[in-house]
């Protein structure tokens, strides 16, 4: 079946610190990639996607690129800030037209000052 | 501006009572759907709606009921046949592709700020 899986959290860094959640998944066919961010008291929020092998996936200084030879899709950013504390879902749509949405459980990040 | 209202933000239930999640876009979006969230866990769709009247159930709709009476509106009643309500409740909403299939691709997803649910 189809599925995600996202590295475990709570993932603490400093501030300017490299970020990087691993994402994998497991889908039939060419499933649609993309990371959603939670910050708290709030909903889910599109970050970035990717649709097809090899895209990359950017917003905010935060990047992901779809790797199919390895089923991959990890988020990154150069530089966390303070204000990138919140919660990241990998994410994904399968191939075919009758598809849902499947989530990754989330990972939480806190960045310190 | 538009978007997705959930209320209450903090909700309480006694056992063996049922309460109702509010949930109203101002979107015009078609398709609205319910999540729940489990700590350490990803969302699960509960139930969701293409059409005013009409609605089908997702892969843990058992416990739960929906209505859908008005394009804006997508009640969810945690009825006490649920057996572990305790949650986080997630709505969203999303254009409707026009062509059958419920526009799935989560760039036209839109979600509220979610409704925290403790079973007393």
């Amino acid at each position: 079946g189809n599925s995600v899986t996202q590295m475990e959290g709570p993932v603490t860094l400093s501030e300017e610190a490299f970020l990087t959640i691993n994402c994998t998944y497991t889908a039939t066919g060419y499933p649609s990639l993309f990371w959603y961010v939670q910050y708290p008291g709030e909903g889910l929020q599109l970050l970035l996607k990717a649709t097809k092998a090899d895209d990359k996936g950017s917003n905010k200084g935060f990047e992901a690129t779809y790797r199919k030879e390895t089923t991959s899709f990890h988020l990154e950013k150069g530089s966390v800030q303070v204000s990138d504390s919140a919660v990241y879902f990998c994410a994904l749509t399968p191939y075919s037209s009758a598809s849902k949405i499947i989530f990754g459980s989330g990972t939480r990040l806190s960045i310190r000052p | 501006d538009g978007g997705i209202t959930q209320s209450p933000k903090y909700l309480f239930r006694k056992e063996g009572q049922n309460v109702t999640l509010s949930c109203e876009q101002n979107l015009n979006h078609d398709a609205m759907y319910w999540y729940r969230q489990d700590p350490g866990q990803g969302l699960r769709l509960i139930y969701y709606s293409q059409i005013v009247n009409d609605f089908q159930k997702g892969d843990i709709a058992e416990g739960y009921s929906v209505s859908r009476e008005k394009k804006e509106s997508f009640p969810l009643t945690v009825t006490s046949a649920q057996k572990n309500p305790t949650a986080f409740y997630l709505c969203a909403s999303s254009p409707y592709s026009g062509t059958g299939v419920v526009q799935e691709s989560p760039d036209s997803y839109t979600f509220g700020s979610g409704t925290r649910l403790t079973v007393v």
